[in-house]
C-alpha cells in the first residue's frame, strides 16, 4: 500500500530563518514522484517542488529545496529564508499511477 | 496562467438537488484527471480517477451513483453530486496530467466550494 505521513500538524517559523517540513513515504514501487504543494486559505494548490524516484541530486526551486533521503524514504522540505507570505498549509505528495496526499503541516511565519 | 480551470468557484444548493462541477484543462489534452474532495482543516482525498471515453474509477468507499464522473473529450471532465445533502458541503478539487511531460507537471484547477443547505 501506498502511504504518505506528515507527522507535523504545525510549525512557527521566525520571518528569515529556515524551516524544515517532514514527509515520510511508502510504496513498493521502484519509479515514483515526490510533489509539495502549497495551499493557502483560498484553497489554490500551488506546486512548489517535484522530486522523482530515479533523480540522484536534490531537486531546488528557488527557495525551496526538497531533502531527498531514499533509503529512509523521506522527502522533507526545506524553506529558507521564511517570508510571511509562506504562512499556509503545505502537503507532501506521491504518485506512481495515482496522486495521494499527506495529512499536511500548517506553517506559520511571525514576525 | 491556470492550465486547469475549475467552474464554478463557488455555489450553494438547496437539499436534494444535483449540482456539477466542470474541471477544463486549457492548454493540453488531458486523457486522465483526478477528483479530490477536501473537508475544513483535512487533507485532498482522492475520490476518483477519470479517464476519457471510459467509466472512472472510484476510490473505495466513495458511491459511484452519487458523485457522477464524465470525462466526454479530452480537455472536460465533471463531477456531479447527485441528491446532495449538507453533508456533501466540501471542497472539490481536480487535477489533471499533461500526457505530453513527465508527472513533475500536474496541474490543479482553482476548486470548488459547495455549500447544501
Amino acid at each position: 500500500a501506498q502511504k504518505i505521513t506528515q507527522t507535523q500538524p504545525g510549525m512557527f517559523v521566525q520571518e528569515k530563518e529556515a524551516v524544515t517540513l517532514d514527509c515520510t513515504y511508502d510504496t513498493s514501487d521502484q519509479s515514483y514522484g515526490l510533489f509539495w504543494y502549497k495551499q493557502p486559505s483560498s484553497g489554490e494548490m500551488i506546486f512548489l517542488i517535484y522530486q522523482g524516484s530515479y533523480d540522484e541530486q536534490n531537486a531546488t526551486e528557488g527557495r525551496y529545496s526538497l531533502n531527498f533521503q531514499k533509503a529512509r524514504k523521506s522527502a522533507n522540505l526545506v524553506i529558507s529564508a521564511s517570508q510571511l507570505g509562506d504562512s499556509a498549509m503545505y502537503f507532501c505528495a506521491m504518485n506512481t499511477d495515482k496522486l495521494i496526499f499527506g495529512t499536511g503541516t500548517r506553517l506559520q511565519v511571525f514576525p | 496562467g491556470a492550465v486547469v480551470s475549475q467552474h464554478p468557484s463557488r455555489v450553494i444548493c438547496k437539499s436534494g438537488t444535483s449540482v456539477k462541477i466542470e474541471c477544463r484543462s486549457l492548454d493540453f489534452q488531458a486523457t486522465t484527471m483526478f477528483w479530490y474532495r477536501q473537508f475544513p482543516k483535512q487533507s485532498l482525498m482522492l475520490m476518483a480517477t477519470s479517464n476519457e471515453g471510459s467509466k472512472a474509477t472510484y476510490e473505495q468507499g466513495v458511491e459511484k451513483d452519487k458523485f457522477l464522473i464524465n470525462h466526454a473529450s479530452l480537455t472536460l471532465s465533471t463531477l456531479t453530486v447527485t441528491s446532495a445533502h449538507p453533508e456533501d458541503s466540501s471542497f472539490y478539487i481536480c487535477s489533471a496530467r499533461d500526457p505530453g511531460t513527465g508527472w513533475d507537471t500536474i496541474y490543479f484547477g482553482e476548486g470548488s466550494w459547495l455549500t447544501v443547505v
